[in-house]
This record gives structure tokens, sequence and C-alpha cells, in this order.
């Protein structure tokens, strides 16, 4: 079955610096889709890419679907402490009746 | 608006008990829902999913069950709960049928002792 790896797990940075979570999938995906989820929380959506070789920016958030569509990325520019959580990945593919997350990388900010 | 309602939000119960948890969803008709649960530290993985009343798909053979009693209802159901069982339980659901972004609830946070 579909399968979407995300890395890394974990990323701890200094205030400023700036951070990027990859997302590659087993397969060719329609579309992607990005969610923070605060410590404590619940996942919320962020984004979604379709087009091949989509770019799409949130201020300091800077999210990209490659050109193959079985990957993407979401990078952040001078994180901030606002920024920790953990950032989550979903995917489909044509052929799929829902979505497969990614495993999540989880990112702390040190102030 | 939409929204979803999950409770409740944190329960510890014994091995060997049941469980129920509940979620509802607002401003919407004829949704499709999922049930996902998140070990501590760890992704999300989908439970159950319901494309409308009575109809449940089962990702993952367990001890848990779903119903969905009503369009806008899903319950997740143990008759006895593991240890194993203990994690975040996630209600969610999507704008329309085909659509791809989920919206959850609050979560549920379940631990057995």
């Amino acid at each position: 079955g579909q399968q979407v790896m995300q890395i890394p797990q974990y990323q701890h940075v200094q205030e400023g610096e700036d951070f990027t979570t990859y997302c590659n999938s087993s397969t060719t995906l329609s579309n992607i889709q990005w969610y923070k989820q605060r410590p404590g929380g619940h996942p919320v959506f962020l984004i979604q890419l379709v087009k091949s070789g989509e770019v799409k920016k949130q201020k300091r958030l800077t999210f990209q679907f490659g050109e193959a569509k079985k990957n993407s990325s979401l990078h952040i520019t001078a994180t901030q402490t606002t920024d920790v959580g953990t950032y989550f990945c979903a995917g489909r593919s044509a052929n799929a009746g829902k979505s497969t997350f990614g495993d999540g990388t989880t990112l702390t900010v040190k102030p | 608006s939409q929204t979803i309602h999950q409770w409740p939000a944190t329960l510890v119960q014994p091995v060997g008990s049941p469980l129920s948890l509940e979620c509802t969803v607002e401003g919407t008709s004829n949704p499709n829902l999922y049930w996902y649960r998140q070990a501590a530290g760890r992704g999300l993985q989908l439970l159950f999913y319901s494309v409308g009343i009575g109809q449940i798909s089962s990702e993952v053979p367990q001890n848990l069950s779903a119903s969905r009693p009503q369009d806008r209802q899903f319950i997740l159901s143990s008759k006895k709960l593991l240890l194993s069982d203990s994690g975040f339980y996630l209600c969610a659901w999507r704008e329309r049928p085909g659509a791809n972004v989920l919206t959850f609830g609050a979560g549920s946070r379940l631990t057995v002792l």
C-alpha cells in the first residue's frame, strides 16, 4: 500500500535558525496536505499542494511539491518559539480513497 | 460554519472496562468521518472511517469498533480495554466527499491503567 515517510523525526533549533521537514511517498500523489499540531493540541490544516513543482508561501513558511509529485517539503525561515509543534504531511494518490499521513517531524525551538 | 465536537476530553479507565468516545459535526451534512489514534510522540494511525450512516470501514484489526448511528455522529467503542489502547484519539471530518482537507476535533486522551 501507499507509504509516506517523513524526516527528520525530531529537530531542535535555536530561535532564528531555519528548519526543513521532508516528506517522501512510495507512490505518485494527486495532492499533499500539511498540518501542524501544537503540543497537547490537535492537527490543524496549513496548506494543500496539487500541481507538480508547486510552491506556496505563508509568511515564513514555504511549501514545495516535487516535480514528480512524490515528495514535498516545508521550510520555515528564522524560526520562532511559536513554531514549536509537530508538522505532518498527508498524501493521497490517484487510486487511493484516503490520505496517508507521515509520522511527523517534531520541532523544538530554543529561545 | 462547521464545527466538530469530541468528548470526553480526558479519561482514565481500568483494563477490561468498556469505552465510548463520541464525535459530532455541526453545520454540514453527509460528511466523511474518521477516527485516528496517536500514541505518545507518534504519528496518526487511521482506525475507522465512514462515508455514511451505518457504513464503517476498519483499517486496523484491533480491540475497537466504530458506529455511525446518525449522519453527523461517530462513536468509537470497546467492550474491554487493553493497556495498549492508551493514546490520543482524534475524530476528523472532510469538508465534502472527495475533498482532501481534514478538520480534526480537539481529541480525547485515554489512559488505560
